[in-house]
């Protein structure tokens, strides 16, 4: 069965470091994986996307990720944190079943950026 | 453009009333859509999905129903809400074919409900 597990619900970092949100994947065949993010009381809004094309995949305000299939992960990265970074990370797998796509969503992280 | 519209924004509403939360998609046909919640420290949970008028799929046993009565528009409903109803409900489109390549998830901006 396909999931992802996001590891830590907080994460807390300084103005200008390097943002790390951790996502691990489950799945029986080549994923597709999207990072979300979420301000408070919107919806979700993509970051990015890994089709297989290439494994560094890089999206909005900065940020990109690494799809490494020997460690199942898609960690998401930003070198420079900025304020308006703050909010809450997704990380989802999309697959098919019944002719149509499901997308399963991790728990989320939740990203604190500190002056 | 496409655009999805989901309201109302905010619903306080009392133990066993009924519910409507309805969601629209402009800008596209056939789209597959999505209901989810959200509730505190618990992610997105997927509820309902349907890839056409009348077919809706269900994810999770619950007190909560969808239906889809046009292409492009979305219900999910309750007849009788539990406090455990209460969440940040959220809308979802995806184009409807199976393509190649990443066929995203958009979401629209949510309906919070508070049921008391």
């Amino acid at each position: 069965a396909q999931s992802v597990t996001q590891l830590g619900s907080h994460v807390s970092v300084s103005e200008g470091a390097l943002v790390l949100l951790r996502c691990n994947y489950s799945s029986s065949v080549p994923p597709y994986l999207f990072w979300y993010v979420q301000y408070p009381n919107q919806g979700l809004q993509l970051l990015l996307k890994y089709t297989s094309a290439a494994t560094l995949v890089k999206g909005i305000n900065g940020f990109e990720a690494e799809f490494k299939k020997s460690e199942t992960s898609f960690h998401l990265t930003k070198p420079s944190a900025h304020m308006s970074d703050a909010a809450e990370y997704f990380c989802a797998v999309r697959f098919t079943t019944s002719g149509t796509y499901k997308y399963i969503f991790g728990t989320g992280t939740r990203l604190k950026v500190l002056a | 453009s496409q655009t999805i519209h989901q309201w109302p924004a905010t619903l306080v509403q009392p133990v066993g009333s009924p519910l409507s939360l309805e969601c629209t998609v402009e800008g596209t046909s056939n789209p597959n859509l999505y209901w989810y919640r959200q509730a505190a420290g618990r992610g997105l949970q997927l509820l309902f999905y349907s890839v056409g008028i009348g077919q809706i799929s269900s994810e999770v046993p619950q007190n909560l129903s969808a239906s889809r009565p046009q292409d492009r528009q979305f219900i999910l409903s309750s007849k009788k809400l539990l406090l455990s109803d209460s969440g940040f409900y959220l809308c979802a489109w995806a184009r409807g074919r199976l393509k190649s390549g990443a066929n995203v998830l958009t979401f629209g901006a949510g309906s919070r409900l508070t049921v008391l």
